[in-house]
């Protein structure tokens, strides 16, 4: 059964500091994995995609990275800031339509000052 | 701003009523979905458009009802929803349909609240 699955469910970190969130897929076969950002109460927002023969993506301060052999992705977040307050989803796409992206549930952060 | 508009954003509706939420994108987009996100579960695609064809339907219960009069505009009719259908429904589009590699912009969301 294709699945993503991220973690931390949540995670509270200070601001200025750095955080890694996890998402692991099994989901076949695989075209693409993707991030984006939702603040709460708001609509997703794509951070970035990485097709399989990509290792590493960066978007300012986030970096995404994809391990395809281990089916692993990860989000860094560089410097954080109390705007990155939001929830993190990893999404895997299964290839041909658009009815075959694969959602996780997301990973809830909070920047403190 | 996204480029995907919803209306309205908050929606309160009783279980006999009809009510509609609307989508419009001003990217030029041809394709348009529906996507309901509840608490603490991932997002569930709904109905995906592709040159104002419908080209999926999710197993969803015919008291959602979609209609797509172009490639600018998506609508989702409701009728007779049940208190379980609370969510935030979104509305989002991608350049071209049908292919994976392209990025979903979504729209801000509708909150419905069914009593």
């Amino acid at each position: 059964k294709n699945q993503v699955e991220q973690s931390p469910q949540s995670l509270i970190i200070l601001e200025g500091k750095n955080c890694t969130l996890q998402c692991n897929y099994t989901v076949s076969p695989f075209s693409n994995l993707r991030w984006y950002k939702q603040d709460t109460g708001r609509g997703p927002v794509s951070l970035t995609i990485m097709t399989f023969s990509e290792n590493t993506k960066s978007n300012g301060r986030y970096t995404a990275t994809l391990d395809a052999d281990t089916k692993q992705s990860s989000l860094h977040i560089t410097a954080s800031q109390l705007s990155d307050s939001a929830s993190y989803i990893c999404v895997v796409s299964a290839g041909g339509s658009q009815g075959n992206l694969i959602f996780g549930k997301g990973t809830k952060l909070s920047v403190k000052p | 701003e996204t480029g995907v508009t919803q209306t309205p954003r908050h929606l309160v509706m009783g279980m006999t009523n009809k009510k509609s939420l609307k989508c419009e994108q001003h990217l030029g987009h041809n394709a348009m979905y529906w996507y309901k996100q509840s608490a603490k579960k991932p997002l569930e695609l709904m109905f995906v458009y592709n040159f104002k064809e419908q080209t999926e339907n999710n197993s969803v219960p015919s008291r959602f009802s979609p209609e797509c009069p172009n490639s600018s505009h998506l609508f989702l009719h409701l009728h007779t929803l049940q208190p379980e259908d609370s969510a935030l429904y979104l509305c989002a589009s991608s350049p071209r349909g049908g292919e994976a590699g392209n990025t979903i912009y979504f729209g801000e969301g509708s909150w419905l609240t069914v009593v």
